[in-house]
């Protein structure tokens, strides 16, 4: 069975600082994973995505993640926060071959102060 | 441009009064799935669908139904709204590849659903 535990309800950070949103997931086949934007009274947008190719994964807007494998974990960072970035974030598991169906965490919301 | 189009964006109806919300896509995608968000809760997988006639139940399916008759199109329909399907709902759509993998959603803008 699937499930993503998103470690913090809220982030809060100073503009030009790192950004780090933490996220834990259980699957029972070899997961895709992902994270997804989503602005204040707006759709979601896929930030990135993680699919068995490099465990490194860049996405839009200088955000990166990591998947260990070990861990169990797929946490979110950018190097220095931007105002634009105050949004919620959700990570999202899927297992992969196993069909569409998709468990997204509770999210985190983030806030960066000037 | 590629879009995921909902319809309607906001809409107010009463208990019992059946609804559908349509959705369409055209990325030629063939996955396509339903959500709701609600506060504290994340979003929830509905429906989803893998093709043409080929649909399966997401996490919370009660209350809903869905169809897809054409491969643009995944509307989601409810027979005899409640209020607690006041909810802000979500269609989404994404290619599928090889092997039945999940290469990221397209979201739509959303639909404000309430019921009184």
């Amino acid at each position: 069975a699937q499930s993503v535990t998103q470690l913090d309800s809220h982030v809060s950070v100073s503009e030009g600082t790192p950004v780090l949103l933490r996220c834990n997931y259980s699957s029972s086949y070899s997961p895709s994973l992902f994270w997804y934007v989503q602005h204040p009274n707006k759709g979601l947008q896929l930030l990135l995505k993680y699919t068995s190719a490099a465990t490194l994964v860049k996405g839009i807007n200088g955000f990166e993640a990591e998947f260990k494998k070990s861990e169990t974990s797929f946490h979110l960072t950018k190097p220095s926060a931007h105002m634009s970035d105050a949004a919620e974030y959700f990570c999202v598991v899927s297992d992969r071959g196993g069909g569409f169906k998709t468990i997204f965490g509770a999210g985190t919301r983030l806030f960066v102060k000037a | 441009e590629a879009q995921v189009t909902q319809n309607p964006r906001y809409l107010i109806t009463v208990t019992g009064k059946k609804l559908t919300v349509t959705c369409s896509q055209n990325m030629n995608h063939e996955y396509m799935s339903w959500y709701r968000q609600d506060p504290g809760l994340g979003l929830r997988q509905i429906y989803y669908s893998m093709n043409v006639e080929v649909t399966d139940k997401g996490d919370v399916p009660e209350g809903y139904k869905v169809s897809r008759k054409e491969k643009r199109n995944f509307p989601l329909i409810l027979e005899s709204p409640s209020p607690n399907q006041t909810s802000l709902y979500f269609c989404a759509s994404s290619f599928g590849g090889q092997g039945g993998n999940n290469y990221g959603y397209t979201f739509g803008s959303g639909t404000r659903l309430t019921v009184v």
